[in-house]
């Protein structure tokens, strides 16, 4: 069965500061790999998904995020952390089977202090 | 464009009682979902339909109903509340249900089953 999985609850950076939110997937086959954020009370907002070719995908904000095939990570990345980037960060996995079913991991809250 | 709307925002049960969630997307997709939105198990898919007149189970289908009453609107209908249904409801949408579309989200409804 297709898993993923955010290693941490939580990640703490200072504004100004590269930052990572880790991600790694288990799936028999290619995956398609996305990023979503939520804010307080807000519903999901779309960051930037792999699909294919590019295995550093741009998206939204100055979020990037890499594809790592022989690690199975899909780690979301910016270089310079805003006070605004904080909120709920959720990578999810969806399988080539033709109708998209995406499977979610559990979530990290990123914290960004002035 | 409104994009999905979620109604209500918020609802308090008394366990045994019924509500209608209601879920409306302006931006034509064939696709819809519902999700719910549990601390620490992330997003899980409730039910979903592939397009207009089809629903078929997710993850969680256990103790909900659907109605994918047109191509606008996609109700979650809970027969008999119960405590473990307390949860954050997020309905989605995508174009055609493809598995490399983005989903777009509501801004989700907070059920309180006491």
């Amino acid at each position: 069965a297709q898993s993923v999985a955010q290693p941490e609850d939580q990640v703490n950076v200072a504004e100004g500061n590269p930052l990572t939110v880790k991600c790694t997937y288990s799936v028999s086959g290619n995956p398609y790999l996305f990023w979503y954020v939520q804010y307080p009370n807000r519903g999901l907002q779309f960051l930037l998904k792999y699909i294919t070719g590019d295995n550093l995908v741009k998206g939204s904000y100055g979020f990037e995020a890499e594809f790592n095939k022989s690690q199975t990570s899909f780690h979301l990345k910016k270089p310079s952390a805003l006070v605004s980037d904080s909120a709920l960060y959720f990578c999810a996995v969806s399988l080539r089977t033709g109708f998209q079913k995406l499977v979610f991991g559990t979530g990290t809250r990123l914290l960004v202090s002035p | 464009n409104a994009g999905v709307t979620q109604t209500p925002k918020f609802q308090v049960l008394k366990t045994g009682q019924s509500m209608t969630l209601q879920c409306a997307q302006d931006m034509n997709h064939n696709s819809m979902y519902w999700y719910r939105q549990d601390p620490g198990m992330g997003l899980r898919l409730i039910y979903y339909s592939a397009s207009e007149g089809t629903t078929d189970k997710g993850e969680v289908p256990n103790g909900y109903n659907v109605s994918r009453l047109n191509k606008r609107e996609f109700s979650l209908r809970l027969e008999s509340a119960a405590p473990s249904q307390t949860s954050v409801y997020f309905c989605a949408s995508s174009e055609a249900g493809t598995d490399q579309e983005t989903q777009y989200f509501g801004p989700g409804t907070r059920l309180l089953v006491l």
